[in-house]
């Protein structure tokens, strides 16, 4: 069975600085998808950033970019440049590749603060 | 375009009755997901529906909990006889087939309260 790990309940970054936030896994699946959700205070999750297994370049959306090593099972996430409104809590997800669909298994989350 | 809608936003209900919870996926998309975020248990996979096929009901945690999905659209959850520890929060989420990009898109959740 595959497990996501994120060892960080909760970090606080100040506005315009970096954040790091960690998340190891456990699979022996050798191809599949990982990704970083938001979720605000609204409730709605949002998909931040998605990295393929197979796909060695790590995976970069504006201020957020991954560093992925397959060998070690371990995906962070690095917020650039953090704003207000990057507030959330911060969850990460494996997805088994097979065909083109499959549930999600998330980490217990790490609640992100990010102060003036 | 719309997004995933999910009805009610929040309920609250008496231990031993039955509820329903609605989810509104996306035009098109043929797949259907249902997770519950607990407090004690995270995220967790519930059920998950893809355009005619039989569901994948591997995550249902008892056989109080059904869910149904007609004409590949519209889905509910229905639990019987809830107890306390069905309190949670309901995600529906939806993805479209053959996509490649794999994305689930969440709808906001039906925050749920047996007392």
């Amino acid at each position: 069975a595959q497990t996501v790990t994120q060892s960080q309940p909760e970090m606080s970054v100040q506005e315009a600085e970096t954040v790091t936030l960690s998340c190891t896994y456990d699979t022996s699946e050798s191809n599949y998808y990982l990704f970083w959700y938001k979720q605000p205070p609204s409730r709605q999750m949002i998909l931040v950033i998605r990295q393929e297994a197979y796909k060695q370049q790590n995976a970069t959306e504006n201020r957020f970019s991954v560093n992925f090593q397959k060998a070690a099972k371990s995906f962070s996430l690095k917020i650039s440049d953090s704003q207000l409104g990057d507030t959330a809590m911060y969850f990460c997800a494996f997805m088994k590749h097979r065909g083109s669909q499959g549930n999600l298994i998330f980490g217990k989350g790490t609640k992100l603060s990010v102060k003036p | 375009g719309a997004g995933v809608s999910q009805s009610p936003s929040n309920k609250v209900t008496e231990k031993g009755k039955d509820v329903e919870l609605r989810c509104d996926p996306i035009s098109g998309h043929t797949a259907l997901y249902w997770y519950r975020q607990s407090l004690g248990q995270g995220l967790e996979f519930l059920i998950y529906f893809q355009g005619n096929s039989a569901p994948d009901k591997s995550g249902l945690p008892s056989d109080r909990f059904s869910a149904e999905r007609t004409g590949g659209s519209v889905s509910t959850l229905t639990i019987q006889r809830t107890q306390q520890e069905d309190s949670a929060v309901y995600l529906c989420a939806s993805s479209q087939r053959g996509s490649g990009s794999n994305e689930q898109y969440f709808g906001p959740g039906t925050r749920l309260t047996v007392t």
